[in-house]
């Protein structure tokens, strides 16, 4: 069984605030890892697809990068805002399926 | 374009009750996935089809859930009875094919009291 874990589960930051969560895993043995931001009662919206060691990728003050050879990839929020509050999830893309890590839950306050 | 609809949104039912959900993917889209995320844990795979095919069902509890997928279309997925442990997110994705970009549901919120 492939464990995908998250840390921390959760984190309170102040507007403005720059923060950052973990996505760790044990085999490199997936397709693509994916980066998704969910908020209550929405669709979970993809954010990134990573593939090779060494990716990094960004989309306005999100960014992301990729260690494959270590198990790790990092999300990085870059001056918090309300409207950043959501639940952070990474999932392994593997042959058959997505197998999703518990989330990071992400407060920002005013 | 529409994204992936799912409905009810929300369903509150009591133990021993059936219950449906129903999804109706991206047009096009041949794969179609139905997750379940229980509270404090990541979503995990329930099925996959691909077009009517039900490919991955390894993870669904048979004895009460049972889904099907008309036409290679819209999808329901039903539990009769439902359980106090099925209070959960269910989840629908679709996508062109595996593994391929994923477009989620916003999901239909069950509770079992």
């Amino acid at each position: 069984i492939l464990n995908v874990e998250q840390s921390p589960q959760s984190l309170h930051v102040q507007e403005g605030d720059s923060t950052n969560f973990t996505c760790s895993f044990p085999s490199s043995n997936f397709y693509a890892l994916h980066w998704y931001r969910w908020e209550t009662a929405k669709s979970p919206e993809a954010l990134f697809v990573m593939t090779l060691n060494g990716d990094e990728k960004k989309k306005g003050r999100i960014s992301a990068t990729l260690n494959t050879k270590e198990g790790y990839s990092y999300l990085y929020i870059k001056g918090s805002q309300p409207e950043d509050s959501a639940t952070y999830l990474c999932a392994l893309v593997k042959t058959d399926k997505l197998i999703f890590g518990t989330g990071t839950r992400l407060q920002v306050f005013p | 374009e529409a994204g992936v609809v799912q409905s009810p949104r929300y369903k509150i039912i009591e133990k021993k009750q059936p219950v449906a959900f129903w999804c109706n993917p991206i047009s096009g889209h041949n794969t179609l996935y139905w997750y379940r995320q229980n509270l404090g844990q990541g979503p995990e795979l329930l099925i996959r089809y691909e077009n009517e095919e039900a490919v991955d069902d390894s993870q669904l509890p048979k004895d009460r859930f049972s889904a099907e997928r008309l036409k290679g279309v819209d999808s329901t997925l039903k539990i009769q009875p439902a359980e106090l442990g099925d209070s959960a997110v269910y989840l629908c994705a679709s996508s062109l094919d595996h593994p391929g970009g994923y477009t989620f549901g916003s999901g239909t919120r069950l509770t079992v009291v």
